[in-house]
């Protein structure tokens, strides 16, 4: 089935730093992939919805300056933080469909743990 | 705004119990409802609902719609503390193939 590969699964870094979140789909080739966010307890929220050489789409209320969304080619998108603070500490998902299969399914990454000292 | 609504938001079992895990939902031109189970890290899927009364079924996990009344169940039978997780809910609809998740339903199976 499909495989999406997010990197890494964690990560610590100090308030003000960057962080670069990488989404990879193994098997297929993805041109719309979607990126969340997920506080404790609560659910996934959609953040941007990035598209293969174009812009992203951000959802109301995420800064698109802050959340910077790469996505160079059909097999990978990047997630960058910039500046993080604190607040941005959250656990981010990346997902994304196979266009070959008749699935609505999303595959999702396995996640990343931003934690922001 | 296309909305999900899970219930009940929490609930404790036993092994060998079944639960019945609800869905409600308002999307704009409806394509799918799809049904994840997350345990610590991120949603696996479990199934695709499109068409009304049609059971979905893996195992001791078996799902419906209702695109009438606009909701959908999750039916775990013989629970196993394997089952313990949070299960999401999220529709997709035709804005831009976006899904809007629920905020789940955190089942815990006891011994």
């Amino acid at each position: 089935g499909a495989v999406v590969s997010q990197h890494p699964s964690w990560v610590i870094c100090k308030s003000g730093t960057s962080v670069k979140i990488e989404c990879r789909s193994l098997d297929f080739q993805a041109t719309t992939m979607f990126w969340y966010r997920q506080f404790p307890k609560q659910s996934l929220m959609l953040m941007a919805t990035s598209n293969e050489g174009s812009k992203a789409t951000y959802e109301q209320g995420v800064e698109k300056d802050k959340f910077l969304i790469n996505h160079a080619s059909l097999t990978l998108s990047t997630l960058t933080v910039t500046s993080a603070h604190p607040e941005d500490s959250s656990f981010y998902i990346c997902s994304a469909r196979d266009p070959g299969t008749s699935t609505y399914g999303y595959t999702f990454g396995s996640g990343t743990r931003l934690t922001v000292v | 705004e296309d909305k999900v609504v899970q219930s009940p938001l929490s609930l404790v079992v036993h092994e060998g119990d079944t639960v019945t895990l609800n869905c409600s939902y308002e999307v704009t031109n409806f394509r799918s409802l799809l049904w994840y189970k997350q345990e610590k890290k991120a949603p696996t899927f479990l199934f695709m609902l499109t068409s009304s009364g049609i059971e979905k079924k893996s195992g001791r996990l078996s799902s419906i719609l209702d695109k009438k009344e606009l909701f959908s169940i999750l039916n775990i039978t013989a629970t196993q503390t394997g089952d313990s997780a949070i299960y999401l809910c999220a529709v997709v609809g035709t804005n831009a193939g976006k899904s809007t998740f629920g905020d789940g339903t955190t089942l815990t199976v006891k011994p």
